[in-house]
């Protein structure tokens, strides 16, 4: 039972390329979660999902892409990465019943140049 | 939108003080979680507070819920250097359909000085 795991852990981009953060959950959670971390400002939802074939936008959706096809995974697309977008980015999964917290991955540390 | 503000953003204590962080909602809130995030780490899932005025402890962590159901708090009693770190509240709006939808405070950061 590996949990939650983000693939790339380190990533450097130049501004204008896109690239895709993977990440997959072996635990039959049908809640998966990316969030971005940046210092002072918390963690902020970037979109959400609440099951495979749906997904909904978070705070700051703008510039990223999501897709539910399967349980397991929620992959997070940059269309076009922006120096803004330098960030930590985490995923996050967890089971529907109510009582149930959220399991993070271990994070994608992510620098636009 | 629901915000979630969490003061104070920075705590620095010395080993043995208390330490309590604060949680507001500008909305009523379903439910309220909290999580902890050690330096360079994710966070960590603490424990989550569903009814109004609940009150629920883990060692020297206690958390409460308030009464509105719009504010949040998380002490703990007598720090310890293993208790450094960044602590989170979250919450969901209460109504709704965005039940996968959590909202995180911005966290404050606790330093303990041995």
């Amino acid at each position: 039972n590996a949990g939650v795991t983000q693939t790339p852990k380190f990533q450097v981009l130049k501004t204008g390329q896109s690239m895709t953060l993977q990440c997959a959950q072996d635990m039959n959670h049908e809640y998966m979660s990316w969030y971005r971390q940046d210092p002072g400002m918390g963690l902020r939802l970037i979109h959400y999902s609440v099951g495979a074939g749906i997904t909904d936008q978070g705070e700051v959706p703008n510039g990223y892409n999501v897709s539910r096809s399967t349980t397991e995974d929620f992959p997070l697309r940059l269309l076009s990465a922006a120096p803004s977008q330098t960030s930590v980015y985490f995923c996050a999964s967890r089971r529907r019943q109510a009582n149930y917290g959220y399991t993070f991955g271990s994070g994608t540390r992510l620098t636009v140049v | 939108g629901q915000q979630v503000m969490q003061i104070p953003q920075y705590q620095h204590v010395q080993e043995g003080e208390d330490f309590t962080t604060y949680c507001n909602s500008s909305t009523t809130l379903s439910n309220i979680q909290w999580y902890k995030q050690r330096p360079g780490g994710h966070p960590v899932f603490l424990i989550q507070l569903v009814k109004s005025g609940e009150v629920k402890k883990q060692k020297r962590l206690t958390f409460q819920f308030g009464e509105a159901k719009k504010n949040s708090s998380l002490h703990i009693t007598a720090t310890q250097t293993t208790d450094v770190g960044t602590y989170f509240c979250a919450g969901r709006g209460a109504g709704g359909t965005s039940y996968g939808k959590l909202t995180f405070g911005q966290g404050t950061i606790l330093t303990v000085h041995p």
